[in-house]
């Protein structure tokens, strides 16, 4: 099976932009989780899509929103971007049952200057 | 706050030396996942432990689980090159994983 897959790798983007991410899980998982990695917060869990809704859901401000499709790909978008959201974005799929392994994908590195 | 402890930070060995990595929480977890990360790659599964007390072993790799189910180590034996990365733990709690902080090890050839 095709792993977790992840457009674009790389961004790069001014304050005050909007980005979306991409997410296409491993075949036949449902359940899309995203994730900010950063050097000093380490892993963060930003969001869980199952089934086309949103099932869980971290700390992260409104301006961090995301969707799945009823293909199970998943998009994130971040308006208004700061500086702070410069990060690595990973998603990471599982087949569904909440305590499921993870499977990440490479990660979007977005850069914002 | 943080759901989960991780410790060390970082750790540098010789090769051939051992290395264990902790991680702690405050309550009872259902189950712990542990992941290593390449630099330069992405989070890799490599266990999850369950029960109380539980060992595993996967080549070098040892897991533990402690038996309140509240801490979990991973132990490498004689360690190579190819372990270095950040290795973390992960525990699921109310409906969401929580990352450990990571231990980040570097292998002196």
């Amino acid at each position: 099976k095709a792993g977790v897959t992840q457009t674009p790798r790389y961004l790069i983007k001014t304050r005050g932009q909007q980005v979306t991410l991409s997410c296409s899980p491993i075949s036949g998982h449902r359940s899309v989780s995203w994730y900010q990695q950063t050097p000093g917060q380490g892993l963060q869990f930003l969001f869980e899509y199952f089934s086309e809704t949103q099932r869980n859901k971290g700390n992260f401000p409104g301006r961090f929103s995301g969707r799945q499709f009823s293909n199970s790909r998943s998009e994130m978008n971040v308006s208004t971007l700061e500086l702070g959201d410069s990060a690595l974005y990973l998603c990471a799929s599982s087949p569904g049952t909440t305590d499921d392994t993870q499977y990440f994908g490479p990660g979007t590195r977005l850069t914002v200057l | 706050g943080q759901q989960v402890m991780q410790i060390p930070q970082y750790q540098h060995v010789q090769e051939g030396e051992d290395f264990t990595t902790y991680c702690n929480s405050s309550t009872t977890l259902s189950n712990i996942q542990w992941y290593k990360q390449r630099p330069g790659g992405h989070p890799v599964f490599l266990i999850q432990l369950v029960k109380s007390g539980e060992v595993k072993k996967q080549k070098r790799l040892t897991f533990q689980f402690g038996e309140a189910k509240k801490n979990s180590s991973l132990h490498i034996t004689a360690t190579q090159t190819t372990d270095v990365g950040t290795y973390f733990c992960a525990a699921y709690k109310v409906r969401k994983f929580y990352f450990g902080s990571g231990t980040k090890l570097n292998v002196k050839p």
